[in-house]
């Protein structure tokens, strides 16, 4: 079993929707979760940061965290075509000294104009 | 403020050979990462370095092996290369203390084809 699961999509959206991503990990000692966004062929862009389990919002972007059900949540309001993407979910916790990040597969987004 | 920086981009290898990846980190961070990403997967920890000792690995062989210079640039290099080496390599910094909580700054990467 992964440490992260993450379906790889692709999800394909009408311009203006909302988007749902979703992670399940199983480590129970990860303890920052963040999510990341990748263009093609680009390196990975920090989007959300969270701690602890509950919400957190920046503009249309909000991270979702429940530990009890080792479960993460992006949504994505009012989804724009510039928002087409793969995004990643990571994980980090401590591992022998030092704070391991294991990153899911990436879903792969295209927001339809 | 220069965000990470990679070199090269591109390059073309083959089975057998040696490779260096060269990373600047962004101005002020102290803590360097370098990650593996074949196509359609996730990053996958190399190992990690802070104040140029290695302080974190993934499960990766030795043939991989880092480095990490007073100025907080590092390189990555790969012994006998393999097949399954070709891969998107992604260094990532972190500033002082907040490389412990997963928050990377990635560069854009060096792609690596081994023939």
């Amino acid at each position: 079993q992964k440490e992260v699961e993450q379906d790889p999509g692709p999800l394909s959206v009408p311009e203006g929707a909302i988007v749902s991503l979703n992670c399940t990990y199983s480590n129970s000692a990860f303890q920052y979760f963040m999510w990341y966004r990748q263009y093609s062929r680009k390196g990975p862009e920090l989007l959300m940061y969270t701690y602890s389990s509950g919400n957190k919002e920046d503009g249309r972007f909000t991270a979702q965290v429940d530990k009890s059900s080792k479960y993460i949540s992006l949504f994505i309001r009012d989804s724009q075509p510039s928002d087409s993407a793969t995004y990643l979910c990571a994980m980090s916790g401590n591992s022998g000294g030092y704070q391991k990040v294991t990153f899911g597969i990436g879903t792969k987004l295209q927001v339809i104009p | 403020e220069t965000g990470v920086t990679q070199s090269p981009t591109h390059l073309i290898k083959t089975r057998g050979q040696q490779v260096t990846l060269r990373c600047s980190s962004q101005s002020g961070h102290n803590t360097v990462s370098w990650y593996q990403q074949a196509l359609g997967q996730g990053p996958q920890f190399i190992f990690q370095y802070y104040r140029e000792e290695e302080n974190g690995r993934g499960n990766f062989p030795p043939r991989f092996s880092g480095l990490q210079f007073p100025n907080y640039s590092s390189e990555l290099n790969v012994n006998a290369l393999e097949l399954d080496d070709s891969a998107l390599y992604l260094c990532a910094s972190s500033p002082e203390g907040r490389g412990n909580t997963g928050e990377l700054f990635f560069g854009e990467g060096s792609r690596l084809t081994v023939l």
